[in-house]
């Protein structure tokens, strides 16, 4: 079977710094991805880990230990258009087939 | 940045009609699609793989027969839900791939349409 698990919400202040874990169990691994959702609009790409490690692009960044078949997304200085859905996803196929976590909702406090 | 467009953004059909969904990557080629369903507050549920000028590859218990999927060209999918009824109501998505992209697992979604069926 295939299984990703994430927190299903997160809450934190402003200027803070969280971390959404994501664990998986899937049949084929092509790296993890993760996507952030606002209400009510698409998905949108912001990290990709292929290999172990640490993957920075400003002020959020991800990281992945295929050992442990497990990874996290860590988002620094939180401002208040970070509330959204953050997905994490795992490659299962060569034509980039993506299998979602179910989501964790993060609201950001003032 | 790849952009990829959805058209209706919203329909709204009676039970037994068939509704008709375009997925467009307007600045790209694509030679790999992809329908997801998305049901309030949960994930997105991929559906099938729609390979330019080919066969789609369907997820499975997702029926082929109801969900006609063509990919008639590299920048044109569409989805067709075929004798609808209102359990199929859902927030339909497509996304793209950009073989031009570095990251191998990035893909472009569309705006999404939600289908209602009364």
């Amino acid at each position: 079977g295939q299984s990703l698990e994430q927190p299903s919400e997160v809450t934190a202040v402003e200027g803070a710094i969280v971390q959404i874990n994501c664990t998986y169990q899937t049949s084929g691994f092509y790296g993890l991805s993760w996507y952030q959702q606002h209400d009510g609009g698409a998905p949108t790409f912001l990290s990709y880990n292929a290999l172990d490690g640490l993957e920075e692009t400003g002020r959020f960044s991800s990281f992945l230990s295929r050992s442990d078949s497990y990874g996290y997304l860590l988002l620094q200085e939180l401002q208040m258009k970070d509330s959204a859905s953050y997905f994490c996803a795992v490659g299962r196929g060569s034509q980039g087939n993506l299998i979602f976590g179910k989501g964790t909702k993060l609201s950001v406090k003032p | 940045g790849a952009v990829v467009s959805q058209h209706p953004s919203r329909v709204i059909c009676k039970s037994g009609t068939s509704v008709k969904i375009e997925c467009r990557s307007l600045d790209f080629q694509a030679t790999t699609m992809f329908w997801y369903r998305q049901f309030p507050k949960q994930s997105l549920m991929l559906m099938a793989t729609s390979n330019e000028g080919s066969k789609a590859t369907y997820e499975q218990g997702v029926e082929k027969d109801k969900f006609l999927i063509n990919h008639a060209s590299l920048t044109l999918s569409t989805l067709t839900v075929t004798s609808a009824h209102p359990e199929d109501s859902s927030f339909y998505i497509c996304s793209a791939r950009d073989q031009e992209s570095g990251n191998y697992n990035e893909q472009f979604f569309g705006p999404g349409t939600r289908l209602t069926v009364l």
